[in-house]
């Protein structure tokens, strides 16, 4: 059983398009996150949210939004691409935010913008 | 947060064991040091973490120098499975902790 899903898993768009990622977890956990790493493999926290509600929001531009529509989902909508957003998109979850909590990765999402 | 140091790069041989060092001379009492992983094409995946203690679980051993300020990831027997970028995360007490992913160190296993 897949503990942290991400669809699609591979996502090639034109410029100046609007597109989703989803994610889903089983794990029953009420922390979830999204990363972003680079083509230079840095990897980069986006989003956060607990019990649905956002507790990270790093600087990331307006064209990115969140969705939580419950506990076990996070989803990621990307408003007008640009090429920059190219990149492998993550997303992670948990049991708690805090410190000493383990976030469990999911396989991932691999955006080309041309 | 306070910054990790690791070196670019290691090689081991398999079945051999691996020590990852990284060096944290800038924590604070409270942060806590995690570890995580990352197998080429898949996601980041959790090994350890530690606060003051030696740690072990069933992937590894994380051995913590007393003034805290350096650690190191113990690989017992390498397999090629292995081989992966490690990343030494340090995480600020809390609530809302974020996980801040530096370069990590590339580790290679040869047969």
């Amino acid at each position: 059983d897949t503990a942290v899903s991400q669809t699609p898993k591979y996502l090639v768009t034109q410029m100046g398009n609007d597109k989703s990622i989803k994610c889903e977890q089983n794990l029953g956990h009420d922390t979830m996150y999204w990363y972003k790493q680079d083509s230079k493999k840095f990897l980069k926290i986006m989003f956060s949210y607990n019990n649905k509600e956002l507790i990270i929001n790093e600087t990331v531009p307006n064209r990115f939004s969140p969705k939580s529509p419950d506990k076990a989902h996070l989803n990621l909508h990307i408003n007008s691409l640009e090429l920059g957003d190219s990149a492998v998109y993550f997303c992670a979850s948990s049991q708690g935010s805090s410190s000493y909590n383990e976030q469990f990765f999911g396989p991932g999402t691999r955006l080309t913008v041309l | 947060d306070a910054k990790t140091t690791q070196p670019n790069s290691m090689e081991s041989n398999e079945e051999e064991p691996v020590h990852l060092p990284c060096n944290h001379s800038t924590i604070s009492g409270t942060d806590y040091i995690h570890w995580y992983r990352q197998l080429p094409s898949q996601g980041p995946e959790y090994v350890i973490h530690g606060l003051t203690s030696n740690v072990n679980n069933r992937m590894a051993s994380l051995a913590i120098a007393e003034d805290r300020k350096s650690s190191t990831l113990i690989l017992h027997r390498a397999t090629l499975r292995d081989a992966a970028v490690y990343y030494c995360i340090l995480r600020v007490t809390g609530a809302n902790s974020k996980l801040t992913f530096g370069k990590g160190i590339t580790l290679s296993v040869r047969p």
